[in-house]
């Protein structure tokens, strides 16, 4: 059964750094997709970003990015220029045929 | 569009009570799932229909709750009797089929919170 390992519970960051979540999965798949959703403190699941396996170019939207590591099966996210608005749980989600399967979240926190 | 839209924002209901959460799903998806998220165990597949039918139901935690999905633009999630454990926020998320795969980008809505007191 497919897994997702997000091993960081918390994390934090001063505003305008750069900080680096951590994600693996354990899959024998070879086709899937993976994401990243933002809840914020209104519970609103956002997608930030997704990426395709069999794609070997890392995924970016805006100030997020991936960092795509297939045989490591890993899958982080770097979020630059942090901002206020950036504080959240972050869950990073697996998708091969059907279901999404969630990690247990990172909570990041945003310093000024 | 409005985005997948979900009622009610939040439930009060004593233990033993009928409870029943609804979603519209965004126009034209294909897929739609109901979620659970709690601090304990995260967020929980509960059920997910496609073009109306329920496709996998494993993750409904018993009988006391069931899903319909008797039109493209609508969708139930019932619990009867309702028990103070069944308190979480309940999440409803539709996509499309991109021919891929039964998922693929989901969209969630708002969420219901529930509390059984």
């Amino acid at each position: 059964a497919q897994t997702v390992t997000q091993s960081q519970p918390e994390m934090s960051v001063q505003e305008a750094e750069t900080v680096t979540l951590s994600c693996t999965y354990d899959t024998s798949e070879s086709d899937y997709y993976l994401f990243w959703y933002k809840q914020p403190p209104s519970r609103q699941m956002i997608l930030v970003i997704r990426q395709e396996a069999y794609k070997q170019q890392n995924a970016t939207e805006n100030r997020f990015s991936v960092n795509f590591q297939k045989a490591a099966k890993s899958f982080s996210l770097k979020i630059s220029d942090s901002q206020l608005g950036d504080a959240a749980m972050y869950f990073c989600a697996y998708r091969s045929t059907d279901k999404l399967i969630f990690g247990t979240g990172t909570r990041l926190q945003v310093f000024p | 569009d409005a985005g997948v839209i979900q009622s009610p924002r939040h439930e009060v209901t004593e233990m033993g009570q009928e409870v029943t959460l609804r979603c519209k799903p965004i126009s034209g998806h294909d897929y739609l799932f109901w979620y659970r998220q709690t601090m304990m165990r995260g967020l929980e597949l509960l059920i997910y229909f496609n073009n109306n039918v329920p496709i996998d139901d494993s993750g409904m935690p018993e009988d006391r709750f069931s899903a319909k999905m008797p039109n493209a633009s609508f969708s139930t999630l019932k619990i009867q009797p309702s028990e103070p454990r069944d308190s979480a926020v309940y999440f409803c998320a539709s996509s499309w089929l991109l021919g891929r795969g039964p998922t693929d980008t989901q969209y969630f809505g708002p969420g219901t919170r529930l509390t059984v007191l």
